[in-house]
């Protein structure tokens, strides 16, 4: 199979504090791992690529100071959200490739609440 | 970069009928255009894929047409079932970055 957990399911926190969302493939190695924001009844925008070893690839208008991406091993990458505000309450999805089972397949994780208050 | 525009945005069929989506995509470069159903508070599920290379894949009672000179892709459903009622999202991927379309709401009415 290919099993992609996130942790935590729903944070919430207080404005200006830092959130952390964890992104794991559990049975298969990534070298690559995309962030998604998604807000309630609307589609997944793509904010970022990340690459095992190497700097993510941020799309057009994502602030890298702002969503920090770490992707440290081929089984977890992790987006920080820092000093958050109410803006950024969203639902957050990662999903990783898995280039040995089928190439370009996405397997997405459940998703992550962030309700800043 | 990628634009990928989905229809309708909304979509509701008798039990039985046929359900079509529709994709466009402006980079001629995208060669992957999965659909994906998501259910409420869910993460999306693939639900068939198809290739650059390939014109028309089926699986049961999905399928997918691409068309690349005109850049459009197309999901049918036939004998639609309420367990399909769903939000369905195409996407398009130059194998590097994925985008995904508006979405569909499809509701099938018992």
């Amino acid at each position: 199979g290919a099993v992609v957990s996130q942790h935590p399911s729903w944070v919430i926190c207080k404005s200006g504090t830092s959130v952390k969302i964890e992104c794991r493939s559990l049975d298969f190695q990534a070298t690559t791992m995309f962030w998604y924001r998604q807000f309630p009844k609307q589609s997944l925008m793509l904010m970022a690529t990340s690459n095992e070893g190497s700097k993510a690839t941020y799309e057009q208008g994502v602030e890298k100071d702002k969503f920090l991406i770490n992707h440290a091993s081929l089984t977890l990458s992790t987006l920080t959200v820092t000093s958050a505000h109410p803006e950024d309450s969203s639902f957050y999805i990662c999903s990783a490739e898995n280039s040995r089972l089928s190439y370009n397949e996405q397997f997405f994780g459940p998703g992550t609440r962030l309700t800043v208050l | 970069g990628e634009n990928v525009e989905q229809h309708p945005s909304t979509l509701s069929v008798q039990e039985g009928d046929s359900a079509v989506i529709k994709c466009t995509y402006s980079d001629s470069a995208s060669n992957y255009f999965p659909w994906y159903k998501q259910e409420l508070g869910k993460r999306p599920q693939l639900i068939i894929d198809i290739r650059s290379n390939v014109g028309e894949k089926k699986d049961q009672r999905i399928a997918v047409t691409l068309n690349k000179t005109a850049k459009h892709f197309s999901l049918h459903i036939t004998e639609t079932q309420p367990e399909d009622s769903a939000v369905y999202f195409c996407a398009a991927s130059t194998g590097n970055q994925f985008y995904f379309g508006t979405g569909t709401s499809l509701t099938v009415i018992p």
